[in-house]
């Protein structure tokens, strides 16, 4: 199964500040054939279930506020909240969907400083 | 307008099986290249990906729990089923219910991200 590894696990980040979260996956999510890197990103808030932000690794999911941004491509990824606000306060999950056997990431927890 | 909503017990005791049922509305589950998927948490921790079963009714398992694990479904009541045998303390989890878009490729369909889910459903594993 790929591994997916989060960093940093947790992050404190000013009002209005970037946050910046990693994802490393241990095999490439590139399919060559066409171009599309096979990795998501979520939310999850306390107490509610996850929420797709990212999709293709930088396709903005409908009524994703547009400080969100995915970037990278074969075994690195970022998401990058360009200006944080209160409401971002949540954890942060990657997941890969290049093989059948889907994974996520461990988690990051974003905190205002 | 999409939804899934998760039931299960209140409480399972270690040894015995655990059954959830996941109900949708809004999508099919026969028809088109939508699929359902059953992902847990347990509590303070990450995501888990457990199961998965295709428009076609193909059925993929988690490596590490594919022993314990069935997901089947009941498409005219739209509802997706998953039991796990055998259960114990560290099976206490939230378990989600999601839809997946599937795709075909040459080595035949996969699931891909999860563009909806369920409030999930705490299911405690004690004697």
């Amino acid at each position: 199964d790929i591994v997916m590894t989060q960093s940093p696990d947790s992050l404190a980040v000013s009002l209005g500040e970037r946050a910046t979260i990693n994802c490393k996956s241990s095999q490439s999510l590139l399919y060559e054939s066409n171009n599309k890197n096979y990795l998501s990103w979520y939310q999850q808030k306390p107490g509610q279930p996850p929420k797709l932000l990212i999709y293709w690794a930088s396709t903005r999911e409908s009524g994703v506020p547009d400080r969100f941004s995915g970037s990278g491509s074969g075994t690195d990824f970022t998401l990058t909240i360009s200006s944080l606000q209160a409401e971002d306060v949540a954890i942060y999950y990657c997941q890969q969907y290049y093989e059948k056997m889907l994974t996520f990431g461990g988690g990051t927890r974003v905190e205002i400083k | 307008q999409v939804t899934l909503k998760e039931s299960g017990p209140v409480l399972v005791k270690p040894t015995e099986t655990l059954t959830l049922t996941c109900t949708v509305s809004g999508f099919s589950l026969s028809n088109g290249r939508m699929g359902v998927s059953w992902i847990r948490q347990p509590p303070g921790k990450a995501l888990e990906w457990l199961a998965h079963i295709f428009s076609n009714d193909e059925k993929l398992y988690s490596t590490s729990l594919k022993s314990r694990l069935t997901i089947s479904r009941d498409t005219s009541k739209s509802q997706v089923f998953l039991t796990m045998t055998n259960v114990d303390p560290v099976d206490t989890a939230t378990y989600y219910c999601a839809r997946a878009e599937e795709y075909r490729y040459e080595s035949g369909y996969y699931p891909h991200h999860f563009d909806y889910w369920g409030q999930g459903t705490l299911v405690p594993v004690s004697s």
